[in-house]
């Protein structure tokens, strides 16, 4: 198993849904989560970041954390087209807050 | 403006042919990696530095070389490159006081042939 899973998707939804993107990882020692975002052709970029459970909200996105279950997600209001991209999931460990990667899920937003 | 820089963009090479893939951050960060990007199974940690010679291999460090000789400066080495490396590389920099946020490069997509 993985130490951090997530759907590649891609996950195709109508401009203005609420998405959903999703990862499960198994390493108990994660206490910062953090989201990327991929756009094509480019590198990673932070979009949002999360300490230990609870949820963060930042304008359209909200993270959330449930450490019990190991389920990190993130939610988009509204999406837009721009929101077009892969999102990675990558926690961290306190100690050397080196974030191990999921594969990313592939949103697209159609107009 | 803060940036990690990689430089080729784009490189093809052959079989054996030795390259060397630049990586340079104007932020004075401790900790650099490299990445390799492939379909299907994300993004794989190569080698990462701590600091100044200071380097350790990731996930998938076979074929690769990496050293940290200035801060700010992070090359991947190829000796002898084979097909089954050509990938999209990617070269990270963060600061870990406390700070988890992982600035990336453009990217470096290498094809070898």
């Amino acid at each position: 198993q993985k130490e951090v899973e997530q759907d590649p998707g891609p996950l195709s939804v109508p401009e203005g849904a609420i998405v959903s993107l999703n990862c499960t990882y198994s390493n108990s020692a994660f206490q910062y989560f953090m989201w990327y975002r991929q756009y094509s052709r480019k590198g990673p970029e932070l979009l949002m970041y999360t300490y230990s459970s609870g949820n963060k909200e930042d304008g359209r996105f909200t993270a959330q954390v449930d450490k019990s279950s190991k389920y990190i997600s993130l939610f988009i209001r509204d999406s837009q087209p721009s929101d077009s991209a892969t999102y990675l999931c990558a926690p961290a460990s306190g100690g050397s807050y080196i974030p191990t990667f999921g594969r990313g899920t592939s949103l697209i937003v159609h107009p | 403006e803060a940036q990690v820089t990689q430089n080729p963009r784009y490189l093809i090479t052959v079989t054996g042919k030795k390259l060397t893939v630049t990586c340079s951050q104007n932020m004075n960060h401790e900790y650099m990696s490299w990445y390799r990007q492939d379909p299907g199974l994300g993004l794989r940690q190569i080698y990462y530095s701590m600091n100044v010679e200071v380097t350790d291999k990731g996930d998938v460090p076979e074929g690769y070389k990496v050293s940290r000789k200035e801060k700010r400066n992070f090359p991947l080495i190829l000796e002898s490159p084979s097909p089954n490396q050509t990938s999209l590389y990617f070269c990270a920099s963060s600061s870990y006081a406390g700070n988890t946020e992982a600035f990336f490069g453009q990217g470096t997509r290498l094809t070898v042939v």
